[in-house]
């Protein structure tokens, strides 16, 4: 069975700091691999997603994650975050022919102004 | 694409009445999913369908909880009888399934209190 862990609950910063957040899943097969971003009161949307290929995705806001196969990890790095990134972050993968897809438990980001 | 719609937005029962919750799932996606969200225990699968069949409900809690996908375009979630325990949000995902290059969208969740 697939399970994703995410190293950090909670993590403050202040604006303009550096943010990593530590993913890693523990699946013996092929994987595609997910970060996800709820801001307050809303639903879950896609940040960035890897399939293949190049292990450093970017993704939207200025977001990227680098997929490491040796270390099962897909940690989720900015190199300047703003206010409005205050959110809960979640890290995701699927596998298997129906592509089931499973979720870390999140991780809080507050950034202080 | 008017993306993955349910209801209702918010639900406030009373213990031991029946729940139901809807999903309409974004047109032309084959597979759905049912997630619950709560403080303690975070995003949690309930049970996805692929073309209208249950592939895992694995993560359905107990049998008080149900879900049916009659069609492609519609699936429900039922909690019969409810408990005070089952309040939490529930979201709807849907997704392309077996396409390597299709995320999960997710409806904005059903917020769901039982007294």
């Amino acid at each position: 069975a697939q399970s994703v862990s995410q190293h950090n609950h909670h993590v403050i910063l202040s604006e303009a700091a550096s943010l990593e957040l530590g993913c890693n899943y523990s699946y013996g097969g092929t994987v595609n691999l997910f970060w996800y971003v709820q801001y307050p009161g809303q639903h879950l949307q896609l940040l960035l997603k890897y399939f293949s290929g190049d292990p450093l995705v970017k993704g939207i806001k200025g977001f990227e994650a680098e997929f490491i196969k040796s270390k099962f990890s897909f940690n989720l790095r900015k190199p300047s975050v703003q206010w409005s990134d205050t959110a809960e972050y979640f890290c995701a993968v699927s596998s298997g022919c129906y592509q089931k897809v499973t979720f870390g438990t999140g991780t809080k980001l507050q950034v202080i102004p | 694409d008017a993306g993955v719609i349910q209801s209702p937005r918010h639900e406030v029962t009373e213990m031991g009445q029946e729940v139901t919750l809807r999903c309409k799932p974004i047109s032309g996606h084959n597979s759905l999913f049912w997630y619950r969200q709560t403080m303690m225990r975070g995003l949690e699968l309930l049970i996805y369908f692929n073309n209208n069949v249950p592939i895992d409900d694995s993560g359905m809690p107990e049998d008080r909880f149900s879900a049916k996908m009659p069609n492609a375009s519609f699936s429900t979630l039922k909690i019969q009888p409810s408990e005070p325990r089952d309040s939490a949000v529930y979201f709807c995902a849907s997704s392309q399934g077996t396409s390597y290059n299709s995320p999960l969208h997710f409806g904005n969740g059903t917020r769901l209190t039982v007294t």
